[in-house]
């Protein structure tokens, strides 16, 4: 089975612009999750959606938004870039939301650079 | 979820065992113990969890000790494609949505 895919591999914006990034779970995952990394950090979680609806956010601005499709496959949005902003966007898929068997399957990433 | 606290690196011969350490000893009794992987510029791949009993699969083994406030990830045969950065997450079971929460885990680096 293919596993997670993420598009584009990578990109690069200026300050003010609008990005977004797209995401396919591994077939049968309901559950979409994104992760931000920047260099040297661990991946911070951004957002879970599940059945298209959000289930979980994490501490980031309103910038950032997301959603999720009949066929489970997601997009990331983030507007009015910034240059904080340039870092390695994981999209992470799983059977359900929360619990154990919730194992989280991550996908290549998206390189995004912002001058 | 609780905290984790892992050492920011480790050599290792190759064909000999890894041996990753993990401190929790904060953790609940509902939260497992997750082990995920990252090699350079890709996705963090999983490796393998547990709630309390020691687990085995295809690619490591995992050891928690009986108070669970600490394990260790065992790679049996260590070789030069097993240098990553290991992350040692705990995350509560059957319930939340709040993502892993990764620290800055533990740079693996297997010698030849």
């Amino acid at each position: 089975d293919a596993g997670v895919t993420q598009s584009p591999t990578h990109l690069i914006k200026t300050r003010g612009q609008h990005v977004t990034l797209r995401c396919s779970p591994i077939s049968g995952h309901k559950s979409v999750s994104w992760y931000q990394q920047v260099l040297g950090q661990g991946p911070q979680f951004i957002f879970q959606y599940y059945e298209k609806e959000e289930r979980g956010r994490g501490n980031f601005p309103d910038r950032f938004s997301a959603r999720q499709f009949p066929n489970y496959s997601s997009e990331l949005n983030v507007n009015a870039l910034l240059l904080g902003d340039s870092a390695l966007y994981l999209c992470a898929s799983s059977r359900t939301s929360g619990g154990h068997t919730d194992t989280q399957y991550f996908g290549p990433g998206t390189r995004l650079t912002v001058l | 979820d609780a905290k984790t606290t892992q050492p920011t690196s480790m050599d290792c011969a190759e064909g000999r065992a890894a041996n990753l350490p993990c401190n929790h000893s904060t953790i609940s009794g509902n939260e497992y113990v997750y082990w995920y992987r990252q090699i350079h510029s890709q996705g963090p791949q999983y490796i393998i969890h547990g709630l309390k009993n020691n687990e085995t699969n295809e690619m490591a083994s995992l050891i928690i000790t009986e108070d669970r406030k600490s394990s260790t990830l065992i790679l049996p045969h260590a070789t030069l494609r097993d240098t990553a950065v290991y992350y040692c997450i705990v995350r509560v079971g059957g319930g939340g949505a709040d993502g892993l929460t990764f620290g800055k885990g533990t740079h693996l680096i297997i010698q030849p």
